[in-house]
């Protein structure tokens, strides 16, 4: 069964703390993607990634870290620099970077207090 | 600063009908448009893409594109009550594969 996984769903964190998001996709995608939504608003690009070992900041990468070590795995370290992270977290893939159709896992709903 | 504007709604239409979702985008070079429907607390899914001026047609769905005008639109045919969700509009801009989205347009589709 192909597809994108986020784990976990809900996640809760204390302030201060830094956590990592977990993507793994199946699809042989070589493209993946970092986003966040949050209430009311459209989905920002934090960073992105075209090929294992290469990454690019997005939109709004301060704050976040990530790493592209295998062509499945795009975990995303969200550090305590981060003002506000309490949001919904989005990782999506697509075959390359230059095919721009993005495909989206089930996502990870972040909580720090 | 490359926006993609959508009206919020929510846009209601009875069982049956046509739904009619609408997005402008500024960046007069982009190339690539994309549909995706959000149901409550899920992520996005695609639904549709259109990359030249005209009408793309998938079932039920309906995606129209008007560069000149840089407007794209969405319509549903025979609306159903589970196409009640928000419609997000993406768009990429001119060298860039980097999607834009807009913020939204919640369907209500009333049985």
């Amino acid at each position: 069964d192909g597809g994108i996984t986020q784990s976990p769903k809900y996640l809760f964190r204390k302030e201060g703390q830094n956590v990592t998001l977990s993507c793994e996709q199946n699809l042989n995608h070589d493209a993946m993607y970092w986003y966040r939504q949050d209430p009311g608003q459209g989905l920002r690009l934090i960073y992105y990634s075209q090929i294992v070992n290469d990454f690019q900041k997005g939109d709004i990468a301060e704050g976040y870290s990530v790493s592209r070590e295998k062509k499945e795995s795009f975990p995303l370290t969200v550090t305590s620099a981060q003002k506000n992270p309490t949001a919904f977290y989005l990782c999506a893939s697509s075959i390359t970077a230059a095919t721009y159709e993005q495909y989206f896992g089930p996502g990870t709903r972040l909580t720090v207090t | 600063q490359k926006e993609v504007e959508q009206n919020s709604g929510p846009l209601s239409v009875p069982e049956g009908a046509i739904a009619s979702l609408n997005c402008t985008y500024s960046d007069r070079g982009s190339q690539s448009f994309f549909w995706y429907r959000q149901y409550s607390g899920k992520s996005p899914e695609l639904i549709m893409f259109i990359y030249s001026n005209g009408d793309k047609e998938d079932g039920r769905f309906t995606a129209q594109l008007n560069k000149a005008s840089q407007y794209v639109s969405l319509l549903i045919r025979d609306s159903q009550p589970s196409d009640s969700a928000t419609y997000l509009c993406a768009v990429t801009g001119a060298g860039s594969y980097q999607l834009t989205f807009g913020k939204g347009t919640k369907l209500s589709v009333i049985p």
